[in-house]
């Protein structure tokens, strides 16, 4: 089945540690999306990636890193210098060259810092 | 830059019954795209409906249509005979043509409530 994983569903860390959310997804897109969501706001976009090896920062970057080696994965790095981590992070993927092109989800990552 | 405004934080409809979300938006570009994206308990989000701001013809699919009115630059949802699985966060989206990223700008999202 094709479609977009990531892992672990429920993730917990210590103040001050680092933590990779993993996204894989075996669409064949191009482009792929982190967004984070918080209770009572909308998804905000992390960081993008049109294409393997390059990647743009979104709204809200500060405090997280990604790469984009493997067109199929873009990991999420949510450094300590990320002041409110914990949150719920969706990644997406679409195919680009198109506008209409439809993101598609993976079921997201509960990350939990105290 | 783009935003996108979702006035009522929580909906409730009775099962068979039509509801409608709303949706503004506030942009400068003449060209765009606008999705609504719904988001059941598991919060897996699922595209419901798209837009392009070209088309004068309102989307349909199935039971969820638009209304979409430009120069008031408005895009309601209208669910239609409701169903105890429509219950969800309702998210509307906007997807500037600027650039080749395939970027969304979410809003708040409504809750809506079905009800027996």
């Amino acid at each position: 089945d094709g479609g977009i994983t990531q892992s672990p569903k429920y993730l917990f860390r210590k103040e001050g540690q680092n933590v990779t959310l993993s996204c894989e997804q075996n669409l064949n897109h191009d482009a792929m999306y982190w967004y984070r969501q918080d209770p009572g706001q909308g998804l905000r976009l992390i960081y993008y990636s049109q294409i393997v090896n390059d990647f743009q920062k979104g709204d809200i970057a500060e405090g997280y890193s990604v790469s984009r080696e493997k067109k199929e994965s873009f990991p999420l790095t949510v450094t300590s210098a990320q002041k409110n981590p914990t949150a719920f992070y969706l990644c997406a993927s679409s195919l680009s060259g198109g506008h209409l092109y439809e993101q598609y989800f993976g079921p997201g990552t509960r990350l939990t810092v105290t | 830059a783009q935003t996108v405004t979702q006035s009522q934080p929580e909906m409730s409809v009775q099962e068979a019954e039509t509801v409608t979300l709303s949706c503004t938006y506030d942009t400068s570009e003449s060209d765009y795209y606008l999705f609504w994206y719904k988001q059941p308990p598991s919060r897996q989000m699922i595209l419901v409906i798209r837009q392009e701001a070209y088309k004068q013809q309102n989307a349909t699919e199935n039971r969820f249509s638009v209304n979409f009115q430009k120069a008031a630059k408005s895009f309601s949802l209208k669910i239609s005979d409701s169903q105890l699985g429509d219950a969800a966060m309702y998210f509307c989206a906007y997807r500037s043509l600027s650039g080749t990223a395939s970027k969304l700008t979410f809003g708040t999202g409504t809750r809506l409530q079905v009800t027996l």
